[in-house]
């Protein structure tokens, strides 16, 4: 497809569980971000990627995250010993350009995790 | 404070309402501005971008006041295609965008 596929689009875990989620950014994309959705807030940043450096980590709320996108084009996120807290959507970006700015991102559907 | 402050609404219009909604931001060396659309458990998608001059999309007219960090979103005539949640979005700079919570609309018939 055309745009940012991300998978799985809905995940249960228990709480304790280790996920991972995968992003297929949009062919020829340079640019990579994860964002972090709770219900009723905005999108809150969690990691960038440019190609396969991860330039900006700032936005992941504990060692519990880990990102990676090791041929600079498919990236998981990882979520290790998931608490009730992490139930959010995950939504991953792309962009044409490097750099965080001036650039339009384009989303991904997301993944809903729910952690029981 | 909030980098990124909207009402979160909701805002309840008739359909052909006009209806306005407006964002503050906290960062004044914030460098570029957006309006993003996001429907019911869907993602968020770029609805226009934001300039100092204003600018305008049809039924939609945006505009920034550099001076009072604010940034606003006009809909005019609206329609019931019109609801969702609208994202106001800062670029502060050499880091990430910056969303606000964002405000839900509801047009009804």
């Amino acid at each position: 497809g055309a745009g940012v596929s991300q998978s799985p689009r809905y995940k249960v875990a228990k709480r304790g569980q280790d996920v991972a989620l995968r992003c297929d950014p949009i062919s020829g994309h340079v640019s990579l971000f994860w964002y972090q959705q709770a219900l009723g807030q905005g999108p809150e940043f969690l990691t960038y990627f440019q190609n396969e450096a991860q330039l900006d980590k700032s936005g992941l709320p504990s060692d519990r995250f880990f990102a990676e996108r090791p041929e600079g084009s498919v990236s998981t996120l990882k979520i290790q010993r998931t608490q009730q807290e992490d139930s959010a959507v995950y939504l991953c970006a792309s962009s044409q350009g490097s750099g965080v700015s001036g650039n339009t991102i384009y989303f991904g559907e997301g993944s809903w995790l729910t952690v029981v | 404070r909030k980098e990124v402050e909207q009402d979160p609404g909701p805002f309840n219009v008739p359909e052909g309402a006009t209806v306005a909604f407006n964002c503050t931001y906290s960062n004044s060396a914030s460098q570029s501005f957006f309006w993003y659309r996001q429907d019911c458990r869907k993602e968020p998608k770029l609805l226009m971008s934001v300039y100092s001059s204003g600018n305008e999309d049809g039924r939609f007219t945006a505009q920034l006041n550099r001076a009072s960090q604010y940034i606003s979103l006009l809909i005019r005539d609206s329609k019931l295609s019109d609801s969702a949640t609208y994202l106001c979005v800062v670029n502060p700079g050499n880091t990430p965008l910056v969303f606000g919570k964002g405000t839900r609309l509801s047009v009804i018939a």
